[in-house]
């Protein structure tokens, strides 16, 4: 079963303008929500996280959002530039885990056009 | 420093055979664990290992076996390789593995099984 899922698998916005990607989860488990990118025939790299205790951490032009009532996260971007242009996963560490697993989502293609 | 680095960058191999591949994670970490990629299923968490021990194991068929080495190097292996094992194949390295912010992805052996 699919315990992260983002549902938009591409979203292309104009530069300067807000992005915005959506996270699902449904393990109420879950403690600590990240958020990694990944450019073509590179790893993910660490982007933002978020633990469950919080509704909102912000890092520069990075802001994710968590709404533990609705199990859903968001990343938003602003403002958006043309190297943002990436992969985005939305990933999940369970309270019970011991270790680095993580559960991934998807990913979803932000295209940033000039 | 340098970063996690897999070896080989690509593999082709045929349905049957068998593969394994390399992991050489950040020095100092002693935590290594593996991802597999495909399109539309997001990074599924293979194992982790941690000073020689496998600490976490995602749920892959028996076919899929790792191990990581005194210096912390690990290797993956699958054997009686299938089409559906075609992906790219991440390694992901932290300190000790209790911090997920720490966890620092190489840029991932892409296998093809023909």
């Amino acid at each position: 079963d699919q315990q992260v899922k983002q549902n938009s698998p591409s979203l292309s916005v104009q530069e300067g303008r807000i992005s915005i990607l959506n996270c699902d989860y449904t393990n109420s488990m879950f403690d600590y929500f990240l958020w990694y990118k990944k450019y073509p025939a590179e790893g993910p790299t660490f982007l933002i996280s978020i633990s469950s205790i919080k509704d909102k951490n912000e890092d520069g032009r990075f802001t994710v959002f968590l709404n533990k009532s609705a199990k859903h996260l968001s990343l938003h971007i602003v403002p958006s530039q043309p190297g943002d242009s990436a992969v985005y996963f939305c990933a999940a560490r369970g309270r019970e885990t011991s270790g680095s697993r993580l559960t991934f989502g998807e990913g979803t293609q932000l295209t940033v056009n000039p | 420093k340098a970063g996690v680095t897999q070896t080989p960058r690509y593999l082709i191999k045929t349905r049957g055979q068998q593969v394994t591949l390399s992991c050489s994670p950040i020095s100092g970490h002693r935590s290594v664990s593996w991802y597999q990629q495909t399109p539309g299923q997001g990074l599924q968490f293979l194992f982790e290992y941690f000073s020689e021990t496998q600490r976490n194991k995602g749920n892959f068929p028996g076919r899929f076996s790792g191990r990581q080495f005194s210096n912390s190097r690990s290797e993956m292996n699958v054997s009686t390789l299938e089409l559906g094992d075609s992906a790219l194949y991440l390694c992901a390295s932290s300190r000790d593995g209790t911090s997920v912010y720490e966890q620092y992805f190489g840029p991932g052996t892409r296998l093809t099984v023909t």
